[in-house]
């Protein structure tokens, strides 16, 4: 099983939907974080969390929100989606014991809104 | 902000061949990690850099922290047609920073 996990894998929706992308991580750390990754433009970090009810914003962070209610799981909501919200979505985690320690990415979730 | 400027951007090469990659920024960072990105995947930690000067392996790839604390190279020797993918740098900057920059990808070709 992954480490980390994220759903849906994919999804298409339409502009003006609200949309909740999940994440949840079996690694046992505290440090939580929300990319964005678009064509030649690398991974762009939205929100991270580094304990429950703990949220930071990014350098993106302007038209989604983020929960993190459990340590293993931190949520990101589009509340209402526009086209060019349409991107990869990386969830990633690390370990705060190990200061500038790897960052642990799940599999990414395709999103596009039309 | 800090930047990573990764080059290069794209790469053919033929199998077998040795590859070489790098990152540099006019800022000093305080360690940098290696990502290997495949389609459909998320990145993946290839190598982790710590200190000044230290050069560390993995296989066939092998990378090194600059002196400056300003760059990074990563080598692959003898590539093979698995190492296609997207690599990506990224450095954390400060003691106690927590925030990855990431450069923008090298894409890599192999050519059986």
């Amino acid at each position: 099983d992954a480490d980390v996990t994220q759903t849906p894998r994919n999804r298409i929706t339409k502009t003006g939907k609200r949309i909740m992308l999940e994440c949840s991580q079996t690694k046992g750390h505290d440090r939580m974080y929300w990319y964005r990754q678009d064509p030649g433009l690398g991974l762009r970090l939205i929100y991270y969390s580094f304990d429950v009810k703990d949220i930071n914003k990014g350098e993106i962070s302007d038209g989604y929100s983020v929960s993190r209610q459990a340590q293993a799981k931190f949520s990101l909501s589009l509340e209402s989606a526009i086209p060019n919200q349409t991107a990869l979505y990386f969830c990633a985690t690390s370990d705060s014991g190990l200061p500038r320690g790897p960052q642990h990415f799940g599999d990414g979730t395709r999103l596009s809104i039309l | 902000g800090q930047q990573l400027n990764q080059s290069p951007q794209s790469m053919f090469i033929q199998e077998g061949e040795d590859v070489s990659m790098n990152c540099t920024s006019s800022s000093i960072f305080n360690t940098w990690l290696w990502y290997k990105q495949d389609p459909g995947e998320g990145p993946v930690l290839l190598i982790a850099l710590y200190k000044a000067g230290e050069l560390t392996s993995n296989g066939r790839l092998t990378a090194q922290f600059g002196i400056t604390r300003k760059d990074s190279f990563l080598n692959i020797s003898a590539s093979i047609p698995s190492d296609v993918g997207i690599y990506f740098c990224a450095a954390y900057s400060g003691a106690g920073s927590y925030q990855l920059t990431f450069g923008k990808g090298t894409k890599l070709s192999v050519i059986p």
